[in-house]
């Protein structure tokens, strides 16, 4: 079956414009993540849905940063007045259940780069 | 707060060599831990995963321990193969409220044929 897709795959922008990145998850997945990934570095959590709320968001860096989940499915991860170090690959995963010890299925990533 | 260290960030081999990259975390109260491998361009993808009441699980030419004890947890892979080449991520999900995942930076391997 199909696995968890994002889109666009890459996005150049200017500082300061605002960004939007989607996730499609694995159907019948009830949990969402986003994850952030600098160069060379490991993930970092950003944001955690449980069907369409997030009772998680611990990981946002700044209030320019939101997300939202709509009908249990599609996630949009939303960055306002773009800088250059949000530049990185933007990754969202889904699971099905809501235990936090589910196995995650990865998206391959959106490449965000703000000249 | 809550962390995990991997070390080494690259690890070179010979084919059909052993290669083990080990973790620790600061969170004693972390009860799950997944290990993903994730090739260029792709998302990580979970190879592996062990729990706290469990000790040791192997799959293939795969195992992981864990000494919970130390909050030490290690990945072993034997017979390597150029296939194997990627970068390996150790996570810890720590189980003191929230949802988040906690990974380490990663491991760099690299298999030489």
């Amino acid at each position: 079956g199909a696995g968890v897709s994002q889109s666009p795959s890459n996005k150049v922008t200017e500082k300061g414009k605002d960004v939007e990145l989607r996730c499609d998850p694995i159907s019948g997945h009830t949990a969402l993540y986003w994850y952030r990934q600098r160069l060379g570095q490991g993930l970092e959590f950003l944001i955690y849905f449980q069907g369409n709320s997030a009772p998680d968001k611990s990981g946002l860096p700044s209030d320019r940063f939101s997300a939202e989940r709509t009908g249990e499915s599609v996630s949009t991860l939303t960055i306002q007045r773009t800088q250059q170090e949000d530049s990185a690959v933007y990754l969202c995963a889904s699971t099905s259940g809501d235990s936090r010890n589910n196995e995650q299925f990865f998206g391959p990533g959106t490449r965000l780069t703000v000249l | 707060g809550e962390n995990v260290e991997q070390h080494p960030s690259t690890l070179s081999v010979q084919e059909g060599d052993s290669a083990v990259i080990k973790c620790t975390y600061s969170d004693s109260a972390s009860n799950y831990f997944p290990w993903y491998k994730q090739e260029l361009g792709k998302g990580p993808q979970l190879i592996i995963d062990i729990r706290s009441n469990v000790g040791e699980k192997k799959d293939q030419r795969i195992a992981v321990t864990l000494n919970k004890t130390a909050k030490h947890f290690s990945l072993h892979i034997t017979e390597t193969q150029p296939e194997d080449s990627a970068v390996y991520f150790c996570a810890a999900v720590p189980n003191t409220g929230g949802f988040k995942t906690i990974f380490g930076a990663g491991t760099r391997l690299f298999v030489k044929a």
